[in-house]
Order: structure tokens, then C-alpha cells, then sequence
């Protein structure tokens, strides 16, 4: 069936590092593909998306891009802040419903 | 995006009993969904929820155990039954999004201790 795998935590940075989470994944057919973000103590918000291959979802200074030849979707940022601090979970889209990699936790130290 | 909340927030439950959890959307929405997230693990989905129809469960998870309501299209609940230590979780409830586009938007999710 579908999956996703995530890189393991937690990723430990400090400010202004360049942040890379790496996502693949295994579909059948073409899924959209998401990045969310949960912060300490809240729900899920979504982060962003892309829908189909090559596309690139960015939002809030991080990108990710849809790479169909090596079912990855790897998520990235220039430089982190301290407020970056998070879980963060590739997820894709399968048969209606979303399925979620295990989470990444990121720290990043002043 | 939707604006979900859920009560409580958090509860501490005796084994044996159990916790209903609400779930409100501020628009009307067809499909919710019911989530769990044990500790330190990524989300897995419990149900779905449509109005006007019986959830349909995930493997693993049966509605004796977690009945789902959906009277309307805006509100929803989770009962978890006769609780065990094993599920003290997170429960998070998520609405689609726009119509094609796979997105779900989350409550804040409750945290549930089982004593």
C-alpha cells in the first residue's frame, strides 16, 4: 500500500542553518503530496503542498518539490529561527484519505 | 481554511470509563475525520466520518470501541470506550478542504491520560 518515510530526528540546528527533511514515498497512481508542521502543545497546520510533478509548494520561507523519478519531497529552508522549532510530517494523499510519514522533529538553538 | 475546535482539550480518565470528544467546524463541511497520535508517533486515521451516513472504520479500529456521531454538518464526536492505559493519546479531528484538493485542516487535538 501507500507510504511515506521520513528521515529520523530529532535535527538539531542552530539559527540561521540551512534545514533539509527528507521525504519519499510509495504510491500507486499520481497522490498530491503535503508537508505539515505541528508546534508544541497544537494541532496540525498545514505547511504546504504540490500537486503534481516538478511542482514546487513553498509557504513561510520553506519549499518542497515533487520529484516523481525519485518519489521524494524533501523539505527545505535557508535559514531557521528558533520559532521553526517543530514536528513536521510529509504526508500524500492515497484513496482519499491522507497518509502521514512518523514525524521529524526539529530543534534549533539560538 | 476552516477554523476547527475540540472539547476538552485535555482530560484525565479512570480505566474502564470513557471520554466523548467534540469536534465543531465554523462551516459546513462533508467529510471529517477522526485521528489518533500515541506518543512521540505520527498521526493514524480511526474513521471517517460523512453526515447522514455510519463512519467508516480504518483497520484496527472498531465502532464499539470508538462509536463516532455526525448529527450535522458542522459538529461531530468520538467516544473512546471502556479506556485502557494504551489509549492515552492524542485525539485530533480534521474537515476536507476544498473540493479536489486532498487538503485537510485540524483541531488542536485533545490529550487523553488513562490512569
Amino acid at each position: 500500500g501507500d507510504s511515506v518515510t521520513q528521515m529520523e530526528g530529532p535535527v538539531t540546528l542552530s539559527e540561521e542553518a540551512f534545514l533539509t527533511i527528507n521525504c519519499t514515498y510509495t504510491a500507486t497512481g499520481y497522490p498530491s503530496l503535503f508537508w505539515y508542521v505541528q508546534y508544541p502543545g497544537e494541532g496540525l497546520q498545514l505547511l504546504l503542498k504540490a500537486t503534481k510533478a516538478d511542482d514546487k509548494g513553498s509557504n513561510k520561507g520553506f519549499e518542497a518539490t515533487y520529484r516523481k523519478e525519485t518519489t521524494s519531497f524533501h523539505l527545505e529552508k535557508g535559514s531557521v529561527q528558533v520559532s521553526d522549532s517543530a514536528v513536521y510530517f510529509c504526508a500524500l494523499s492515497g484513496a482519499g484519505k491522507l497518509i502521514f510519514g512518523q514525524g521529524t522533529t526539529l530543534q534549533v538553538k539560538p | 481554511s476552516a477554523v476547527i475546535s475540540q472539547k476538552p482539550s485535555r482530560d484525565i480518565c479512570q480505566r474502564g470509563t470513557s471520554l466523548t470528544i467534540q469536534c465543531q467546524v465554523d462551516s459546513q463541511v462533508t467529510m471529517m475525520f477522526w485521528y489518533r497520535q500515541q506518543p512521540g508517533q505520527s498521526l493514524t486515521l480511526i474513521a471517517t466520518a460523512n453526515q447522514g451516513s455510519e463512519a467508516t472504520y480504518e483497520s484496527g479500529f472498531v465502532i464499539d470501541k470508538f462509536p463516532i456521531s455526525r448529527p450535522n454538518l458542522t459538529f461531530s464526536t468520538l467516544t473512546v470506550s471502556n479506556l485502557s492505559p494504551e489509549d492515552s493519546s492524542i485525539y485530533l479531528c480534521s474537515v476536507e478542504g476544498p473540493r479536489g484538493s486532498y487538503e485537510q485542516y485540524f483541531g488542536p487535538g485533545t490529550r487523553l491520560t488513562v490512569t
